[in-house]
């Protein structure tokens, strides 16, 4: 599997500001995702960053909140914007090395906290 | 959509017993389903896969059911150990090509020493 990274790794934010986190992988993968999970909980999908075109959302995700840009097969980002301190998470990017059904990989995660 | 059911939320044994969790899922389409094992503070890890053309899968002391009629599989852990204790997470995959997983609730395995 390919290596996965994320920064930055956490961070602490005021309410009302935005951060971006960035998802690197070292070869080009066909599909990468976004997920939140919150303490103790399962991992919720955001959306799937599409290359080259805009984001699919699952239900309870726009793009106005977490915008996503996938400029190529390697790199991605999520935007969380006006935060609050329902945002304090941990989010996590992930890829499959082929389409279809298949694993998915996670990078290391970055935790957020807003006060 | 797809949805998937993990049982128990929580499991304790002692050390070298075995360990058995189970999911069952909505979609008989889906075709994909892998186990992931996270440790405190620390990302989530494959630990086995099973596609639905296959019944059974083992790697060493993990073993993984499916039952496609029954929609539901299960992770086995035999002899387990202090170093199995972690959250595992069961998924399914959303049929099609969008490479999507929809995730069990979690197990919180304790194993004792």
């Amino acid at each position: 599997s390919a290596v996965i990274s994320q920064k930055p790794s956490r961070d602490i934010c005021q309410r009302g500001t935005s951060l971006t986190i960035q998802c690197q992988v070292d070869s080009q993968v066909t599909m990468m995702f976004w997920y939140r999970q919150q303490p103790g909980q399962s991992l919720t999908l955001i959306a799937t960053a599409n290359q080259g075109s805009e984001a699919t959302y699952e239900s309870g995700f726009v793009i106005d909140k977490f915008p996503i840009s996938r400029p190529n097969l390697t790199f991605s980002t999520l935007t969380v914007s006006n935060m609050s301190p329902e945002d304090s998470s941990i989010y996590l990017c992930s890829y499959t090395l082929h389409g279809g059904e298949g694993a998915q990989y996670f990078g290391p995660g970055t935790r957020l906290l807003v006060l | 959509g797809e949805n998937v059911e993990q049982h128990p939320s929580t499991l304790s044994v002692q050390e070298g017993d075995s360990a058995v969790i189970k999911c069952t899922y909505s979609d008989s389409a889906s075709n994909y389903f892998p186990w992931y094992k996270q440790e405190l503070g620390k990302r989530p890890q494959l630990i086995i896969d099973i596609r639905s053309n296959v019944g059974e899968k083992k790697d060493q002391r993990i073993a993984v059911t499916l039952n496609k009629t029954a929609k539901h599989f299960s992770l086995h852990i035999t002899e387990t150990q202090p170093e199995d204790s972690a959250v595992y997470f069961c998924a399914a995959s959303t049929p099609g090509n969008t490479g999507k997983l929809i995730f069990g609730q979690g197990t919180t395995l304790q194993v004792k020493p």
